[in-house]
């Protein structure tokens, strides 16, 4: 079956203004997790959304930063008022959450976000 | 919190050469520990995992053992090629809430023919 699919692939922005990025999860997926990899860094967790439960945002670095998920399909990543700080790939990774032991993450190719 | 730390890269190798990346984590708890690669132009991949002590995660030739002793979950392969060039990410899964991943910074490996 398809992969975790993200778009834009690549988005090119000026300070100041808004994005969306989108994530496609694995059909059947129940978790889906949003990461931050800043150049030459490992990633970083931003999101987490488990079915109907409230997400846990705790990785989220500041209010301009949202997402949303529409039951356990497609989330979004916005980010307003962007700044050059924003300037990351922007990853999406699913889950079946099976167990405790058995929660692997399937990542998305990510989107490379510059802004200006 | 828990944290990841592994070998600063970049590492050069040539062909045929024994590879091992340390990777040593602190974490509550004993959590899954995971290696995930990135391939030049291509999304991060799971290589292998463990998820409990003395477990031994192996893929492609590469192997991690889980040592709760010294907390570690190092890389290792007995023969490097240079379709093995990528930058490798050690990772631990958290037990509890979100499970979220905690990774390393990554370590970029080159293998010259």
């Amino acid at each position: 079956g398809a992969g975790v699919s993200q778009s834009p692939s690549n988005k090119v922005t000026e300070k100041g203004k808004d994005v969306e990025l989108r994530c496609d999860p694995i059909s059947g997926h129940t978790a889906l997790y949003w990461y931050r990899q800043r150049l030459g860094q490992g990633l970083e967790f931003l999101i987490y959304f488990q079915g109907n439960s409230a997400p846990d945002k705790s990785g989220l670095p500041s209010d301009r930063f949202s997402a949303e998920r529409t039951g356990e399909s497609v989330s979004t990543l916005t980010i307003q008022r962007t700044q050059q700080e924003d300037s990351a790939v922007y990853l999406c990774a699913s889950s079946r959450r099976a167990s405790v032991t058995s929660n692997e993450q399937f990542f998305g190719p990510g989107t490379r976000l510059t802004v200006l | 919190g828990n944290s990841v730390t592994q070998m600063e890269g970049p590492v050069t190798l040539s062909e045929e050469a024994f590879l091992t990346i340390n990777c040593t984590y602190t974490a509550t708890g004993y959590p899954s520990l995971f290696w995930y690669v990135q391939y030049p132009g291509e999304g991060l991949q799971l290589l292998l995992k463990a998820t409990k002590a003395d477990d031994k995660g192996s893929n492609k030739g590469f192997e991690a053992t889980y040592r709760k002793e010294t907390t570690s979950f190092h890389l290792e392969k007995g023969s490097v090629q240079v379709s093995d060039s990528a930058v490798y990410f050690c990772a631990l899964s958290e037990l509890q809430g979100a499970q979220k991943l905690v990774f390393g910074q990554g370590t970029r490996l080159t293998i010259n023919p």
